[in-house]
């Protein structure tokens, strides 16, 4: 199993520029999570899905923030226009809560460091 | 008040050593708990989860939730180098249908 896989790994932008990053999540799995990661805010979740469907987008932060999930093996994050402020790691994570199975946590990808210049 | 706090540390102690890492949390709703590890430049990596108080024990490593005091802890006993990383503790209401909230992570340093 390959795990989540993230891409890019690294993404430099400049400020106004869209930035798109792309998710592929565990296959037969769920749910699919994208977070943020920054030293004074932690983990923040942005938006999940559950079978392709969004469920919970409250933590996006604004409309300059979109995620859409066309089917269960690819989800993208797209951030336009790009701000200095949107510089952080972000996560994709995906899930399986299975019944029985004792699964309560997430696998997360590697994340995609973007800075915004 | 925030509903996870966590100590960012960092948090220094000779190999060998017992380590305690700690949260508190603030909603009473929450009852499954779950310690993730992550290396830097890593996505966290599941650790140890439990369900409501208690102990649980995986090796060297023993998680604990007090849920009259809305406190957790994992511990480390015997500590390894490989050990340091960041600890961030994590919990959810229902499990399933549910986000889990993280805390913002303990630095953890095990001096050879």
């Amino acid at each position: 199993d390959a795990g989540v896989i993230q891409s890019p790994r690294h993404e430099v932008t400049e400020m106004g520029q869209e930035v798109t990053l792309r998710c592929k999540p565990i296959s037969g799995h769920d749910y699919l999570f994208w977070y943020r990661q920054t030293m004074m805010r932690g983990l923040e979740l942005l938006i999940y899905f559950n079978n392709n469907v969004p469920i919970d987008d409250s933590g996006m932060p604004e409309d300059r923030f979109s995620a859409k999930m066309p089917n269960a093996s690819f989800s993208t994050l797209k951030i336009q226009p790009s701000e200095p402020r949107d510089s952080a790691v972000y996560f994709c994570a995906s899930s399986f809560w299975g019944r029985g199975t004792g699964n309560y946590g997430y696998t997360f990808g590697s994340g995609t460091r973007l800075t915004v210049v | 008040q925030k509903e996870v706090e966590q100590d960012p540390g960092p948090l220094s102690v000779p190999e060998g050593a017992i380590v305690s890492l700690n949260c508190t949390y603030s909603n009473s709703a929450f009852q499954y708990f779950m310690w993730y590890r992550q290396y830097s430049r890593k996505g966290p990596e599941l650790l140890m989860y439990t369900y409501s108080s208690g102990n649980k024990e995986d090796g060297r490593f023993t998680a604990q939730v007090d849920k009259s005091s809305k406190y957790i802890s994992l511990f480390i006993r015997d500590s390894q180098p490989s050990d340091s990383a960041t600890y961030l503790c994590a919990m959810t209401r229902r499990g399933r249908d549910d986000k889990i909230i993280f805390g913002k992570g303990t630095r953890l340093h095990i001096l050879p």
